[in-house]
This record gives C-alpha cells, structure tokens and sequence, in this order.
C-alpha cells in the first residue's frame, strides 16, 4: 500500500448505529487531519493530530470521536449520527502540521 | 474574519483554450497557500505550495502565482483530462479551504 489508505470507501448506517471510520498513511508522516466535504461546500477541517496528539478541534459535535494511536493511524469513531452528517470524509496526512496534506479517497457515510 | 474565496464557481472551456481560476484570501498571516485538484469521488491531489508573494510554480499546463491577495491558476492549452474541481486552500495558523472551480474541458 501506498500513500493515504482509508476504509471503509462506502458506509451506510441507522441514526443508532455506531461505526468507526479508519485511515492509514504510509509515507511517515507527522500530522494526520480528518475532513467533512458536503456537497457546495468547502472542506470542513474537523480534526489535527501532530506526532499523535490532538491540536486542534474545530467545533466538532462530541457524536464524532477521533483516535490516533500511532502516527499511521487515525480513527473517527460515530455514534448516534444525524441524517445531515452524511458526506465524504476525507483522511490527509503532512510532514508536518501546516505542510502540503496528501489525501486519502474517502469514506462516503450515508446516515439514514 | 479569515477567508478564502474562489472564482469563477464553475468555467467550461474548449480544449486548448487557456484560461485562469482565481483564488483570493484574507488572512491575518499566511503560512502558506496552497492547490489542489479534486476528480469525482477521489481525495484532493496535491499540485503546488506557495510561499511568498511573486513567487510562481509551474507544473506541465499549470501555473500557480501569488500576490499579497489573490492567487491564480493558469491553465495553458488545456486537454480534456484537466477537467476536474480545483481547490485552493489558505493555512495561517489554521487551514481554510475556498469551495473550488469546476472546470470542464470540452473537447
């Protein structure tokens, strides 16, 4: 494997469900983000890890926890979605925070 | 407030048309700006880093140059494969990206 790896690609689940989304990146980098992209609108920053620590949460509703355990992997955990949570959730890593991100492909979550 | 602008919202162009994408920002001190190309149902890609105003990065029929308040995308005798939406994103002591360029090259 090579670059930003995520899984799952597809994710559909009940407003009840919990799930946990998980990236992997392969270039030994430092900081690992997590993204929300809607449809017309810009890429919503949700979470920064910098050598496995949290650095930044931009707001995020507490139904959506992030893990890093190591810094080649990071997790979003859900519980207890909304319909309007559904999008693409994009995994990015950097050298450094601040550094050109490499994304991931995605997970596209659908919550019903 | 941060910002990050970019215009046109949509540009459909025939092939080997140039063309520019806008992008203007308003930050209180910039790290760094950056480009991105987005095809359908993919991750953002990575294309250039910009610094400095002046400074320009080239990369096959892209161009990127910045000033103190804008950047700009030129594309030069584009082909069909260019299309895709185009990102730009502005890092101060966060990251904010614009909401993008769709662009469609019509062969």
């Amino acid at each position: 494997e090579t670059g930003v790896t995520q899984t799952p690609r597809h994710l559909v689940m009940g407003m009840t469900n919990k799930k946990s989304l998980k990236c992997e990146q392969h270039l030994g980098h430092n900081a690992m983000y997590w993204y929300k992209q809607s449809a017309k609108k810009p890429l919503e920053l949700m979470f920064v890890y910098s050598l496995e620590e949290r650095v930044e949460n931009n707001s995020v509703p507490s139904r959506f926890s992030p893990e890093c355990p190591n810094s080649s992997h990071l997790f979003l955990h859900l519980h207890t979605l909304q319909p309007e949570d559904s999008a693409l959730y994009l995994c990015a890593s950097s050298q450094e925070e601040g550094n050109e991100q490499f994304f991931g492909p995605g997970t596209r979550l659908t919550v019903l | 407030e941060d910002q990050v602008t970019q215009s046109p919202e949509a540009l459909r162009l025939q092939e080997g048309e140039s063309s520019s994408l806008n992008c203007s920002y308003t930050v209180s001190g910039l790290r760094g700006l950056f480009w991105y190309r987005q095809d359908p149902g993919k991750g953002p890609e990575f294309l250039f880093t910009l610094y400095s105003a002046g400074e320009e990065k080239e990369k096959e029929r892209l161009k990127a140059t910045l000033t103190k308040k804008e950047s700009f995308l030129h594309i030069t005798a584009p082909k069909p494969e260019d299309s895709a939406t185009y990102l730009c994103a502005v890092q101060d002591d966060k990251i904010i990206f614009g909401k993008g360029t769709r662009l469609h090259i019509l062969p």
